[in-house]
């Protein structure tokens, strides 16, 4: 099973909310990652977590606050967004026992919408 | 800076036709390549992957892709498409070792095939 899933699927909040986005996964792996994607482009990496701890931050804004509490548990804590934060973010997982295995199996996303 | 080439951004076949897809990136060193499709409403999934060994690796549904060294290419084969083939396709690779790192994508192909 290469399942992993995102809560909520859809989400509308103010400027001024603070939200937090969920995501989950029971295959064991030992990376978790949150992905934004906009309309019609590419995903493109915000955060990693190796072995629950925060290995990599592509510069992404303090507005978006990654919290990894267990190996399956990934949060996205969202607070004071912009409109133009409106995207689809995506949680992947990967990294399993087999040598090369550096695949990431993404869930379905939250669209996000901020007014 | 590391890029992903996907030098198609629509495509349009016919039912039974074969498809090829390419994909050229600019990383020097050792590679891990991964195609993704994204089908119409549903979440990013792994075709297949390829980070050492047989150049020819084959993935789910039929599809291929060949990894060309000297060419910085791995494109994506499928000898006769169907309607169901519809969707956009993403090239990716993880530059080095792999790693818990970030993919880079490329700009995606859209796919459709008409009856």
């Amino acid at each position: 099973d290469t399942e992993v899933t995102q809560t909520p699927k859809h989400l509308v909040m103010g400027m001024t909310n603070k939200k937090s986005l969920k995501c989950e996964q029971h295959m064991g792996h030992r990376a978790m990652y949150w992905y934004k994607q906009k309309a019609k482009k590419p995903p493109e990496l915000m955060f990693v977590y190796s072995y629950e701890k925060l290995s990599i931050n592509e510069s992404v804004p303090s507005r978006f606050s990654p919290e990894c509490p267990n190996s399956s548990l990934l949060n996205l804590h969202l607070h004071a967004l912009q409109p133009e934060d409106s995207a689809l973010y995506l949680c992947a997982s990967g990294g399993g026992a087999s040598p090369g295995s550096y695949e990431q199996y993404f869930g379905p996303g939250t669209r996000l919408t901020v007014t | 800076a590391q890029s992903v080439s996907q030098h198609n951004h629509h495509v349009i076949l016919s039912e039974a036709a074969s498809l090829e897809l390419g994909c050229n990136y600019s990383y020097g060193g050792t590679v891990n390549l991964f195609w993704y499709v994204q089908y119409p409403g549903q979440h990013l999934q792994l075709l297949l992957k390829y980070f050492s060994g047989d150049p020819l690796v084959k993935g789910i549904k039929g599809f291929e892709a060949e990894f060309i060294k000297s060419k910085f290419s791995f494109n994506l084969r499928k000898p006769s498409v169907q309607w169901s083939d519809t969707a956009e396709y993403f090239c990716a690779v993880i530059p080095g070792r792999g790693g818990y790192n970030k993919l880079i994508f490329g700009a995606g192909t859209r796919l459709a095939v008409h009856p």
